[in-house]
């Protein structure tokens, strides 16, 4: 298994742009996150998703769109690119049963810098 | 808004030492889990616990879960080079959908 993989791993932006950071995983996960990490920071919940067609905000959404149209792909959009959104970018995902164990698995990161 | 308060924010130590981590908050959660974040990469879950006053041991690694289920701390047993990284403490709510609050982490550096 590759457990959680994102792309691309490095990106910079010139503000106004968009674009989409892509996750994947093959652990057959139901519920799958978001989260930005900013320097000295922990890690603050962006959007969530518990399936396929069902995407909910999380702490920090203004300024990013998901959708979760298959149960292994959640990507991110940025649209109209803001230095204030130069972080880097997890992607997590959890099994979500019905036992709720809350343990997750992490993405390797996107490290965005908007310029 | 759930806060969970990590202390220390960084600590540097040498190897051989001992040394404990401490993850606070104001509110009761269903279980609390402790990451390792190494510099590039995404965070690795080291343990859950659920249980108040619940221990758990991982090699020189014990975790310990507050009776009240508000707190928890890390102990590390002679401190290696290997046991650098950022720490997180995170804790979940039954029927937020797996949701974790993360707290602002611990940063350890051990020297030769």
């Amino acid at each position: 298994n590759a457990g959680v993989t994102q792309t691309p791993k490095f990106r910079i932006l010139k503000i106004g742009q968009s674009m989409t950071l892509q996750c994947a995983q093959d652990m057959n996960h139901n519920y799958m996150y978001w989260y930005r990490q900013d320097p000295g920071m922990g890690l603050k919940l962006i959007y969530y998703s518990v399936g396929a067609g069902i995407t909910d905000k999380g702490e920090v959404p203004n300024g990013y769109n998901v959708s979760r149209s298959t149960t292994e792909d959640f990507p991110l959009r940025l649209e109209l690119a803001a230095p204030s959104q130069t972080s880097v970018y997890f992607c997590a995902s959890s099994w979500g049963g019905q036992i709720q164990t809350y343990e997750q698995y992490f993405g390797p990161g996107t490290r965005l810098t908007v310029t | 808004t759930q806060l969970l308060e990590q202390s220390p924010q960084f600590l540097s130590i040498q190897e051989g030492e001992n040394l404990t981590v401490y993850c606070n908050s104001s509110s009761v959660f269903s279980s609390l889990q402790w990451y390792r974040q190494e510099p590039g990469e995404g965070p690795v879950l080291l343990v859950t616990v659920v249980t108040g006053g619940e221990v758990k041991k991982l090699k020189r690694l014990t975790f310990q879960f507050g009776d009240a289920r508000k707190d928890s701390s890390l102990h590390i047993t002679a401190a290696q080079p290997g046991d650098t990284g950022l720490y997180l403490c995170a804790g979940g709510f039954t029927g937020t959908a797996s949701k974790l609050t993360f707290g602002t982490g611990t940063r350890l550096q051990v020297t030769l």
